[in-house]
């Protein structure tokens, strides 16, 4: 079965910077990765995904990227705000996977 | 409408007690999902119903006994629970064709006592 493996496990930035979180699959199956951000006391909230046949994709300061040969990914934030505080999964599964493997979580502090 | 909701917020139960958590959709999704969230865990996936029909069971325990009435409601009935079961329990949803596309509810937070 799918094994993903995400570090770091705390990540905290002044706001402004950057933050980057890496996650690596084992499956080579895989072809679909989102990232959910969870804030406290609420459930994860998908905000965005890649899919195997993208190596980038950008989502005004969020960007993904894949590296399909490698089996890692990455999230990117940029001009990290407050509000960027939370925990972040990345996950993978396949598309005619219905049982989705998330890693072990970031926990981003943004300092104002 | 994107949103999943999950009644109760919070629940406190005593190890004999049956009760109850209710999560509704009204996506059109004709999957949907429980998940077992412990303190700064990953969710773990425990049931998925794929229109109407338990698809995928993670080898739960029977105290935990999921149902799905029509395709916009989620039940999972709770009895005999042990206290290592206080987590957070998320129910999601996805388009049957888009599994990986999932949509979360807030959860409900259980404590057994």
């Amino acid at each position: 079965g799918e094994n993903v493996e995400q570090h770091p496990s705390t990540l905290s930035v002044q706001e402004g910077d950057s933050a980057v979180i890496k996650c690596t699959y084992s499956d080579s199956a895989s072809n679909y990765f989102p990232w959910y951000k969870q804030e406290l006391g609420k459930g994860p909230q998908l905000i965005i995904d890649i899919r195997s046949n993208v190596g980038e994709k950008k989502d005004q300061r969020i960007a993904v990227t894949l590296n399909k040969t490698a089996k890692h990914f990455s999230l990117h934030i940029t001009e990290t705000q407050p509000e960027d505080s939370a925990v972040y999964f990345c996950a993978a599964t396949s598309y005619n996977n219905n049982d989705m493997r998330f890693g072990a979580g970031t926990r981003l502090t943004v300092k104002p | 409408d994107t949103e999943v909701t999950q009644t109760p917020k919070h629940l406190v139960m005593g190890m004999t007690n049956k009760k109850s958590l209710k999560c509704e959709q009204h996506m059109g999704h004709r999957a949907m999902y429980w998940y077992k969230q412990k303190a700064k865990k990953p969710p773990e996936l425990m049931f998925v119903y794929s229109y109407e029909k338990l698809s995928i069971n993670e080898s739960v325990p029977s105290r935990f006994s999921p149902e799905c009435p029509n395709s916009s409601l989620l039940n999972l009935h709770l009895h005999a629970l042990q206290p290592e079961d206080s987590a957070l329990y998320l129910c999601a949803s996805s388009q049957e064709d888009r599994y990986y596309e999932q949509y979360f509810g807030p959860g409900t937070r259980l404590t057994v006592t």
